[in-house]
């Protein structure tokens, strides 16, 4: 299977700061990578696919980037609704796997 | 707008069975697959199998094969998941995901179930 890790585990930050999640997978996946936004009792919300590419309504303050490897999410300038869990998934290859997640709170 | 509603919170026992539906609304159910990904407490999302809805044929995670069985009524653009020979370590929310492929399998999920907790205790 293919293993997907994230950096950091967990960030501290303030309203309209710019953040910056990191996912790396191994072997490489080309751009077959996904973010997903989930909060606390929620279901994961799509926000890109295909390493880049933002899900229809998602704002533009997200975006995307990285190819093969090494893959990052930003954030420009960070809302109170943006706290939350944000996951990585590879879609590559079956089975379809996850990273374990990086969790965005209020500094 | 794409709709997943999921049946409600299971309660148990070790050993026992549980079945999970996904109604879908919104799209054509038939030409999208329907996933199922789990998540244990504090854990990473882990993703379960999937089925056609098209014409049924089904593909399940290695670590899941020989307990879970997935399952369409395309009458009532439902999916079911039920996995048996239920555990403590089943204990875990579980989600029904639209793959966003037409008529063929991504395996990238657009859309989401609310989610449905089962606990397993005795």
């Amino acid at each position: 299977d293919i293993e997907m890790t994230q950096s950091p585990a967990s960030l501290s930050a303030s309203v309209g700061d710019r953040v910056t999640i990191t996912c790396r997978a191994t072997p490489a996946i080309n751009n077959y990578v996904a973010w997903f936004q989930q909060k606390p009792g929620k279901a994961p919300k799509s926000l890109i696919y295909a390493a880049s590419t933002l899900e229809s309504g998602v704002p533009s303050k997200f975006s995307g980037s990285g190819s093969g490897t090494d893959f990052t999410l930003t954030i420009s300038s960070l809302q109170p609704e943006d706290f939350a869990t944000y996951y990585c998934q590879q879609y590559y290859t079956y089975p379809p796997t996850f990273g374990p997640g990086t969790t965005v709170d209020i500094k | 707008q794409v709709q997943l509603v999921q049946s409600g919170a299971e309660v148990k026992r070790p050993g026992a069975s549980v079945k999970v539906s996904c109604k879908a609304s919104g799209y054509i159910f038939n030409r999208h697959a329907i996933h199922w990904v789990r998540q244990a407490p504090g854990q990473r999302l882990e993703w379960m199998g999937w089925i056609n809805a098209g014409n049924g044929d089904t593909k399940y995670s290695q670590k899941f094969q020989d307990r879970v069985t997935i399952s369409r009524d395309t009458s009532a653009s439902t999916a079911y998941m039920e996995l048996t020979s239920l555990r403590s370590e089943d204990t875990a929310v579980y989600f029904c995901a639209r793959d966003w492929g037409w008529s063929y399998t991504s395996y990238y999920f657009d859309d989401w179930g609310q989610g449905t907790l089962v606990t397993v205790s005795s």
